[in-house]
């Protein structure tokens, strides 16, 4: 299996300019989660899906953001306008239901630098 | 909402010698699991071992051991014959039981990073 599938691996852009990131899961794995890790807040998560559907985004930072996923196997979170303050990496991670204690499988993330 | 411990900032140990790192968290569920997760250099998020909270047995996985302590809500690493390999950040992560066996968020700590000197 070729694992949680992100692009870019890295991204550099300028304030105000929009970014999309993008997110392949494991084949078969219905549950897709954004994490983002930043020195100051360490890991937290965005938001998730359960079978493409949104269940959590209260770890969205604004309305600068926005997370789709129209299907099985792919996602994406945008930003526009990008900021300064959103340089970080972003992990995609995926699981699959019923495997208890449902493992999270991470892909390499994108680190992402707004200037 | 639960929250999760880490304090210790920074470790080091010596090759082949035995770390502890400490983890506890803060939670009113019943149900749920705990995680360590190491990230070396790489930025790759790995699993190193997992503990259902139901069941009273430590995980142990080769030379990575946890000492579960449900009570005092405590869930702390031990690396035993530590290898240079093992320099990386570790996190402890919390996750409540799902309904009908779903998926939840991971809730992490802050990371510890552990260094294993030659």
């Amino acid at each position: 299996d070729a694992g949680v599938i992100q692009s870019p691996r890295h991204e550099v852009t300028e304030m105000g300019q929009e970014v999309t990131l993008r997110c392949k899961p494991i084949s078969g794995h219905n549950s897709l989660f954004w994490y983002r890790q930043t020195m100051m807040r360490g890991l937290e998560l965005l938001i998730y899906f359960n079978n493409n559907v949104p269940i959590d985004d209260s770890g969205m930072p604004e309305d600068r953001f926005s997370a789709k996923m129209p299907n099985a196997s792919f996602s994406t979170l945008k930003i526009q306008p990008s900021e300064p303050r959103d340089s970080a990496v972003y992990f995609c991670a995926s699981s699959t239901r019923g495997r208890a204690p449902n493992e999270q499988f991470f892909g390499p993330g994108t680190r992402l630098t707004v200037l | 909402a639960q929250t999760v411990t880490q304090s210790q900032p920074e470790m080091s140990v010596q090759e082949a010698e035995t770390v502890t790192l400490s983890c506890t968290y803060d939670t009113s569920e019943n149900n749920y699991y705990l995680f360590w997760y190491k990230q070396p250099p790489s930025r790759q998020m790995i699993l190193v071992i997992r503990q259902e909270a139901y069941k009273q047995q430590n995980a142990t996985e080769n030379r990575f051991s946890v000492n579960f302590q449900k009570a005092a809500k405590s869930f702390s690493l031990k690396i035993s014959d530590s290898q240079l390999g093992d320099t990386a950040m570790y996190f402890c992560a919390f996750m409540k039981r799902g309904t009908q066996g779903g998926s939840e968020k991971l809730v992490f700590g802050k990371g510890t990073k552990l260094t294993v000197n030659p």
